[in-house]
């Protein structure tokens, strides 16, 4: 149980286009969803919280026009990349929880390179 | 910020017990977890631990929490080649809103 589906795994494209990333809960219903940014080698960096039904809390440095979240489901959440750049490009990792004492409950990721 | 801190690297021989350890800061931490990433994947949740346990064990997995030195270890019996992976340390509070801080990562390595 507890699985957490993530897709695509892995994204190629061109400086400029907009990049959407989904993150589904396929067998719990997620209260909170994550986003992470993992850089080689590094430990995750927790991006943003979204709660569904609410916008989204974003992390001190995170811009919140560049990274657009939505979690309109209880089962689904995405990220978009707006007007993704080479610097943009990194591991996105999503996790969801269903209650708060919960633990939370990892995607395999998405590879994004911007060329 | 609270702060979460793992050895970067540890080798062990196929067969042998591996201990990965984990500090941290925060003295309100309520749940602690270990999580496994393989190369090119997500997390895997292995195990947690509430912080008024001392110990869990679930399989070849023991988990050890010592919270008066804010010290949490891993033991993995009879390691494996296919325990080879990086392996992260998170905590979280009630007060930190649940999210998770996660250590800097354990690069495990076994050898035959």
């Amino acid at each position: 149980g507890a699985v957490v589906s993530q897709h695509p795994s892995w994204v190629i494209c061109k400086s400029g286009t907009s990049v959407k990333i989904e993150c589904r809960s396929l067998d719990f219903q997620a209260t909170t969803m994550f986003w992470y940014r993992q850089f080689p080698k590094q430990s995750l960096m927790l991006m943003a919280t979204s709660n569904e039904g609410s916008k989204a809390t974003y992390e001190q440095g995170v811009e919140k026009d560049k990274f657009l979240i939505n979690h309109a489901s209880l089962t689904l959440s995405t990220l978009t990349v707006t007007s993704a750049h080479p610097e943009d490009s990194s591991f996105y990792i999503c996790s969801a929880r269903g209650t708060d004492n919960q633990p939370q409950h990892f995607g395999d990721g998405t590879r994004l390179s911007i060329l | 910020g609270e702060d979460v801190e793992q050895s970067l690297f540890l080798s062990v021989r196929e067969g042998d017990s591996s201990v990965i350890n984990c500090t941290y800061t925060d003295s309100s931490s309520t749940y602690l977890y270990w999580y496994k990433q393989e190369p090119g994947a997500g997390l895997q949740l292995l195990t947690y631990i509430f912080s008024n346990m001392d110990m869990k064990q679930d399989q070849r997995l023991t988990v050890l929490l010592n919270k008066k030195d804010k010290h949490l270890s891993l033991r993995i019996a009879d390691t494996q080649t296919g325990d080879s992976a990086i392996y992260f340390c998170a905590e979280s509070s009630t007060g930190g809103g649940n999210k998770l801080t996660f250590g800097t990562g354990t690069q495990l390595k076994v050898e035959l």
